[in-house]
């Protein structure tokens, strides 16, 4: 069974402050990364994806990828109280015949302090 | 007005029910998903779908059931051989050219067995 670890939290900041969330993955050929935010009692949203190793920002927000140690993180500048909600780390899984699934993790809780 | 929608929003069931939860979506997407979230944990796929009138089983299948008649609609039967119905359901869709095409998820059917 492949694998996605995220430390559940919750994860409390000041606003401002830069929050740092981490997802690791068991499967080694996995090639796409997905998060999503989730607020409570809503459906996630996809906020940032990304494919290759290194950094891909996008305003506030930076994902970060590294293959070699099957980590990938997300990174929320200037954080801010409606960045509070649980993130969810997805990674493709190939199914053949261009299908792919996601395997998500169990998401990492973040509260941003006023 | 582009968009998934899912109906009910709020399901309740005595045990022994069939339900059918409805999934729309007017993206002209070709696969269609359905995932389940208990309280406290990730996303975990039920069933998918790639082309009308085909699908696959996801993780966790067992008690369930789906049709693709047509392309824009993908509805879940949560049956009474399902031991723990009480979740949250989601439905996503994505379009099938392009190999990192994202998922999109509506907006939830919160089900509650009786």
């Amino acid at each position: 069974q492949k694998e996605v670890e995220q430390n559940s939290g919750p994860l409390s900041v000041p606003e401002g402050a830069i929050a740092s969330l981490n997802c690791t993955y068991s499967d080694r050929v996995s090639q796409s990364f997905f998060w999503y935010r989730q607020y409570s009692g809503k459906s996630p949203e996809l906020i940032m994806s990304i494919y290759s190793n290194g950094d891909k920002e996008d305003g506030r927000f930076t994902a970060q990828l590294n293959k070699a140690s099957q980590y990938v993180s997300l990174l929320i500048r200037d954080s801010q109280p409606s960045d509070s909600a649980t993130y969810l780390c997805a990674v493709k899984r190939d199914s053949g015949a261009g299908s792919y699934q996601l395997t998500f993790g169990k998401g990492t809780k973040l509260s941003v302090i006023p | 007005d582009g968009g998934i929608t899912q109906s009910p929003k709020y399901l309740f069931r005595k045990e022994g029910q069939n339900v059918t939860l409805s999934c729309e979506q007017n993206l002209n997407h070709d696969a269609m998903y359905w995932y389940r979230q208990d309280p406290g944990q990730g996303l975990r796929l039920i069933y998918y779908s790639q082309i009308v009138n085909d699908f696959q089983k996801g993780d966790i299948a067992e008690g369930y059931s789906v049709s693709r008649e047509k392309k824009e609609s993908f509805p879940l039967t949560v049956t009474s051989a399902q031991k723990n119905p009480t979740a949250f359901y989601l439905c996503a869709s994505r379009e099938l050219a392009g190999v990192n095409n994202e998922q999109f998820f509506g907006p939830g059917t919160r089900l509650t067995v009786l």
